[in-house]
């Protein structure tokens, strides 16, 4: 079975100002990795994804996030952030099994304040 | 095209009422998952299907809770004799194929009064 843990459940951060969102995750088996974004009233945006390969992942909008193996962690950052950026923030993590269900965080509310 | 479409989008029913969700993927995926997210949580898996089969079910899913995919394309979910416990965001996604990812629709939001 898998966990995920987002112990910040609201980061407030100013406008160009960079930003850390932290996941760790526990799995007694190898795992896939993904952050998923939510806007206010609309569903869930694929963020990024580690799959395998280079540890560092990037997004088209600025995000990346690093797979740590040791520290069983996958933050996300970003360099400077921008008010659009204001939203909910889900680490997810699926074992490799047959069924790929997602397991997801609490979330992480990112707040950009001008 | 990975484009789901959930219907509808906001549901308020009474408690004890019978209700029933459909998710669309716009094209065919095999696997297609149902999730049940609340206010300040995460989603949470509920079920998924490989073409119209259901290979699995949560705990979460109680004996009122039934999933069918009887074509392999659509979806729905009925929720019998509502509670006030089973307000909340459902979410459906579909897995494409070759990939690891699940694109989400928009979800219901249910609010049972």
């Amino acid at each position: 079975a898998q966990s995920v843990t987002q112990l910040d459940s609201q980061v407030p951060v100013f406008e160009e100002a960079p930003v850390e969102l932290r996941c760790n995750y526990s799995s007694s088996v190898s795992v896939y990795l993904f952050w998923y974004v939510q806007y206010p009233n609309q569903g869930l945006q694929l963020l990024l994804k580690y799959l395998s390969g280079s540890t560092l992942v990037e997004s088209i909008n600025g995000f990346e996030a690093e797979f740590n193996k040791s520290q069983t962690s996958f933050h996300l950052r970003k360099p400077s952030v921008h008010i659009s950026d204001t939203a909910e923030y889900f680490c997810a993590v699926t074992g490799m099994d047959s069924s790929y269900k997602l397991i997801f965080g609490s979330g992480t509310r990112l707040l950009v304040r001008p | 095209d990975t484009g789901v479409s959930q219907n509808p989008r906001h549901k308020i029913t009474k408690r004890g009422q019978n209700v029933t969700f459909r998710c669309d993927p716009i094209s065919e995926h095999n696997r297609l998952y149902w999730y049940r997210q609340t206010l300040g949580q995460g989603p949470e898996f509920l079920t998924y299907f490989q073409n119209e089969a259901q290979l699995e079910k949560s705990r979460l899913l109680s004996d009122r809770f039934s999933a069918e995919r009887p074509k392999g394309s659509f979806s729905t979910l009925e929720i019998q004799r509502t509670e006030q416990g089973d307000s909340a965001m459902y979410l459906c996604a579909v897995k494409p194929g070759q990939t690891y990812e699940q694109y989400f629709g928009p979800g219901t939001r249910l609010t049972v009064t």
